[in-house]
Order: structure tokens, then sequence, then C-alpha cells
């Protein structure tokens, strides 16, 4: 089962912040999160194991509402170095990790 | 440490012709291995995992199989390329303990170009 990304896309200026969203529609066991530059492998972020469950990475954050099926990913202050595409994968059970179709962000100058 | 290789970069391949994509772990036992296809501006697609050797769970119905004949070594195939089999392929790991809950290490990906 997908989940379901949203932005599409994001154009920051340098400084600002940004929410990405992430929902599904089962109950989840995890959400991670990862960025991909292009042409390159997806890196990992995070990942978040229980309802309510918040993490920091510099600036970048998330949290998780298990009873929503929901995950939030805060990038705050951003950088150019924060430009490319934001993945969630998100695990209902076993080994699967579906991933949602992306969030491209720009960070301009 | 561990290390996840994925061969060849590019690749381009004539539509009907067969495909061996390989990728191979290191320094890990027993990990679970996935195979991704990204095509051109869309998402990560999970196409097969695998828990252990000769064990594989299909995700989409389609003309790839793969396989799994060693602990550390998961490889992707077709008897017959068509033009949708074009993507970004990526190979992924994980540790074997607790299902999701450690990340995904991806290989460096193979760039396939059914023509």
């Amino acid at each position: 089962q997908q989940p379901v990304q949203s932005p599409q896309a994001v154009i920051l200026r340098e400084g600002e912040d940004a929410v990405i969203n992430c929902s599904s529609s089962k109950a989840l066991y995890s959400v991670h999160w990862y960025r991909q530059k292009h042409g390159e492998a997806p890196v990992f972020l995070m990942i978040l194991l229980k309802g309510g469950e918040q993490k920091g990475h510099d600036k970048i954050s998330a949290s998780f509402n298990e009873k929503k099926q929901q995950s939030s990913l805060y990038l705050t202050a951003s950088q150019l170095s924060y430009s490319g595409t934001y993945f969630c994968g998100t695990a209902d059970s076993g080994y699967a990790l579906n991933f949602g179709k992306g969030t491209s962000l720009l960070v301009t100058p | 440490s561990q290390t996840i290789h994925q061969w060849p970069a590019t690749l381009v391949q004539p539509v009907g012709s067969p495909l061996s994509l390989e990728c191979t772990v290191e320094g890990t036992s027993n990990p679970n291995l996935y195979w991704y296809r990204q095509a051109a501006g869309r998402g990560l697609q999970l196409l097969f995992y695998s828990v252990g050797i000769g064990q594989i769970s299909s995700e989409v119905p389609q003309n790839l199989s793969a396989s799994r004949p060693q602990d550390r070594q998961f490889i992707l195939s077709s008897k017959k390329l068509l033009l949708s089999d074009s993507g970004f392929y990526l190979c992924a790991w994980t540790g074997s303990r607790g299902g999701l809950s450690s990340p995904l290490h991806f290989g460096n990906g193979t760039r396939l170009t059914v023509t």
C-alpha cells in the first residue's frame, strides 16, 4: 500500500521552513524518511517507530501520529544542500517498505 | 563495515533481450534484500524482497523475476525486456532483526534503458 505524500513540489528560499506530509490508509509499524539527489541513491534520514515519536537530525525533524497514520517531516532554516526529492516509506507489517511518490524540494539562494 | 555492490551502473538493452542485474552485500549475515525500480520522474516502486536464501516475495506482477542463490546475493532477471522496463533499479538491504525498524541501505543503482 503506497503512502500519499504532499506537497508534490516545494520551492524555498534559503532560510525558509518547509513541511512534508505522508499519510497511509493502513495502520503503520514504522515510517522511514529518505532524501535523494538527482541521479543518486536515496539516503536515509530517520525512522519513527512509535506513535507520537519525534526525531531530529540537525535542523530536520519528523513526527509520527500513529492514530492518524500520518507522519510529517520538518525542515527548518533550509540550506541549499537540502534540495532533492524526499520520500517517506511506510511499513504496515512484515518486511515490505512502500514509498510515496516523493516531494521535490528546491532551495534557492 | 557493511557495503552493498550493484552492477552494472548503466545498461542499454534492446527490446526482447534478457536481463540480469546483480547485487551483493558484504559485512553482514542474513540481510533482508530488496529490489526497487524508479521510472523517470516517479517514485520508488518495490518489486521484490527476500528474507532468506530462496525466499522471494513479489510485490508487482510483471515480466521480471528475482532470485537469491546465496545469503548475500540478490539477482533481478527478465527473459524478454519491454520498453516499460526502462528505469533506475535500486538494490537495498536491511538487518534481519526487527523487521523494518532499521534503515534501508541502497546500492548506487543501475540505470537501464530499453531501446
